[in-house]
């Protein structure tokens, strides 16, 4: 079955210093890879996608990500983390399998401190 | 340009209660979707309209219809509201159905008591 894993129910981070939110997935084709953000009471904005070719996207915000197929992850990224950042996170692949529907991860917490 | 817009923001109903969730959208895209969020669960796709005309069952569709008005508008009913149905429901939008991007409204909270 596809599925989407973000082990980190919480990471916390100091301002300036640089940030990891992890995500690993199970799809039996090619992977659609997908982040999204929730800042508080608001809904979902799309911040990057893999589809294919170059494995490091570069998104909104200063946002990265990195598709490694061996360790079937996708792990999200910045260099140096702002205070605006603190937010939900949300990884998501697509399933070719089940209509194109998006399977999302449970969300990881990122609180960035100053 | 508002993007994706849903009625109410809040919504309080006794069990039993029927109410409709309104959702539309200026960026005349084709799909439309309506998902729920509960803690710890991330979003759940209760049913999608992948173009006017057409609609279909998600993930969890149990308890809800879905009416696709016109090209713009993507409502969502309860019919008989029960407590398991308290959560945050999103109304999201995107160009096709196999669009990449989804944009989403700001959310509408329900309780169910």
């Amino acid at each position: 079955a596809q599925s989407v894993a973000q082990p980190e129910d919480q990471v916390n981070v100091a301002e300036g210093n640089p940030l990891t939110v992890k995500c690993t997935y199970s799809v039996s084709g090619n992977p659609y890879l997908f982040w999204y953000v929730q800042y508080p009471n608001r809904g979902l904005q799309f911040l990057l996608k893999y589809i294919t070719g170059d494995n490091l996207v570069k998104g909104s915000y200063g946002f990265e990500a990195e598709f490694n197929k061996s360790q079937t992850s996708f792990h999200l990224k910045k260099p140096s983390a702002l205070v605006s950042d603190s937010a939900l996170y949300f990884c998501a692949v697509r399933d070719i399998n089940s209509n194109y529907q998006l399977i999302w991860g449970a969300g990881t917490k990122l609180i960035i401190k100053p | 340009n508002a993007g994706v817009t849903q009625t109410p923001k809040f919504q309080v109903l006794k069990t039993g209660q029927s109410m409709t969730l309104q959702c539309a959208q200026d960026m005349n895209h084709n799909s439309m979707y309506w998902y729920r969020q509960d803690p710890g669960m991330g979003l759940r796709l209760i049913y999608y309209s992948a173009s006017e005309g057409t609609t279909d069952k998600g993930e969890v569709p149990n308890g809800y219809n879905v009416s696709r008005l016109n090209k713009r508008e993507f409502s969502l009913r309860l019919e008989s509201a029960a407590p398991s149905q308290t959560s945050v429901y999103f109304c999201a939008s995107s160009e096709r159905y196999r669009s990449y991007e989804q944009y989403f409204g700001p959310g509408t909270r329900l309780t169910v008591t």
